[in-house]
């Protein structure tokens, strides 16, 4: 099975959006809701930030927000803060047997 | 709180066999899919398996099919992967990773602090 594309990197300044591309195909991302983003900061655990492509669950900051295209999603982080700074992985449901990542994108905050 | 406690790793040499474990606590445990997810050494996120609330459904990676078997016990709030013919590529953080839902539908909701695997002759 074939990994999301993510990125390498994305950086911005403090105060600015960014937005971190996931492209699939229409076998994950595109037919399927289950699209999913986690934040993981250096050597800790991933945390869950976005699920069902635009859900945020309780706790996480409003200003993190997903959305999908056709077999592409999208994490924006707006006002960006400093404690952004880390990796991000998307995740999607898929049709085959397996379950998929993205390679990851690491976010430098300026 | 939700609690995933993972244990079993350690080191191995090439073609020979580990068992992890995962003790789950502070929520309904036959309720939730469980999965299996692992970290390389300065690598990225990689699903390794998952299983379905009653072990109806279990999906595993292409890397680990026919080598490694994902299986829970309800009655023991517990989940294991039985790793077989390790090789030097399965070296990983493994994580146990609570689903949001009852399927395997990879939104990995909850997470455990990880077991180190090292696979080296």
């Amino acid at each position: 099975q074939s990994a999301l594309t993510q990125p390498a990197s994305v950086s911005g300044s403090p105060g600015q959006s960014i937005t971190i591309p996931c492209t699939g195909t229409s076998s994950d991302i595109g037919g399927y809701n289950y699209v999913s983003w986690y934040q993981q900061h250096p050597g800790k655990t991933p945390q869950l930030i976005i699920s069902d492509v635009t859900h945020r669950p309780s706790g996480v900051s409003n200003r993190f927000s997903g959305s999908k295209s056709g077999n592409t999603a999208s994490l924006t982080i707006s006002e960006l803060q400093a404690e952004d700074e880390a990796d991000y992985y998307c995740s999607s449901y898929t049709a085959s047997t397996a379950l998929v990542f993205g390679g990851g994108t690491k976010l430098t905050v300026l | 709180e939700v609690q995933l406690v993972e244990s079993g790793g350690g080191f191995v040499q090439p073609g020979r066999s580990l068992r992890l474990s995962c003790a789950a606590s502070g929520f309904i445990f036959d309720d939730y899919a469980i999965h299996w997810v692992r970290q390389g050494p300065g690598k990225g996120l990689e699903w390794v398996s998952g299983i379905s609330w009653n072990s109806g459904s279990a999906r595993y990676a292409d890397s680990v099919r026919g080598r490694f078997t994902i299986s829970r016990d309800n009655a023991k709030n517990s989940l294991y992967l039985q790793m077989n013919n390790l090789r030097a590529e399965d070296t990983a953080l493994y994580y146990c990773v609570k689903d949001l839902y009852r399927g395997e539908t990879g939104t990995f909701h909850m997470w455990g602090q990880g077991t180190v695997v090292t696979v080296s002759s």
